[in-house]
């Protein structure tokens, strides 16, 4: 069973607008951490935001916030007043010691075109 | 801060031919870096990961011997890609994260190109 899953492959949005991109995952722990990370078209990685499984209120960046719905297992990226270069490939991700060691369990990526 | 760098950024070899990539934590102390391998469109394929001082641990399909990791010191990590062939060719990213801490910072990648 897939851990961590990104259900659109593909978004778009109109400049200016909010976009939600979704992402669920499954783990029976408690205590974990999940991120969403930005591919641009340069491909660098670079952290948008993180969330602490034991902490209720929802973290924000700037224009973007996530929904964490921690009995739904749902982390949804949301990107208020999208930019040009908000355009890239978006990927969840899942992290606990317990389950996977060090590693980074990654969904599948969600491409998000952004329309002038 | 957390800045990660990769180099070289891009790199084209000959079928047959050992390719090395550097990477490296430039303001942090990376006790553990991760090799990723990701083609286009597609998520990060994790390819093994490695900690300072110690041998890598490679995932399930990855050849060690095509695909040699050292992780000298705890900035420095390099993947040697030996007798590469055409079907190497790939996009390859690192990582590193700080002992005891939970986020990855991540190099901007090399573009490996086979011919």
């Amino acid at each position: 069973a897939q851990t961590v899953t990104q259900s659109q492959p593909e978004m778009s949005v109109q400049e200016a607008e909010t976009v939600t991109l979704s992402c669920t995952y499954d783990t029976s722990e408690s205590d974990y951490y999940l991120f969403w990370y930005k591919q641009p078209p340069s491909r660098q990685m670079i952290l948008v935001i993180r969330q602490e499984a034991y902490k209720q209120q929802n973290a924000t960046e700037n224009r973007f916030s996530v929904n964490f719905q921690k009995a739904a297992k749902s982390f949804s990226l949301k990107i208020s007043d999208s930019q040009l270069g908000d355009a890239a490939m978006y990927f969840c991700a899942y992290y606990n010691t317990m389950e996977y060691g060090n590693k980074l369990v990654f969904g599948a990526g969600t491409i998000l075109r952004v329309k002038s | 801060g957390a800045v990660v760098s990769q180099h070289p950024s891009w790199v084209i070899c000959k079928s047959g031919t050992s390719v090395k990539i550097e990477c490296r934590s430039l303001d942090f102390q990376a006790t553990t870096m991760f090799w990723y391998r990701q083609f286009p469109k597609q998520s990060l394929m994790l390819m093994a990961t490695s900690n300072e001082g110690s041998k890598a641990t490679y995932e399930q399909g990855v050849e060690k011997d095509k695909f040699l990791i050292n992780h000298a010191s705890l900035t420095l990590s390099t993947l040697t890609v030996t007798s590469a062939h055409p079907e190497d060719s790939s996009f390859y990213i690192c990582s590193a994260r700080v002992a005891g801490r939970e986020t990855q910072y991540f190099g901007p990648g090399t573009r490996l190109l086979v011919l």
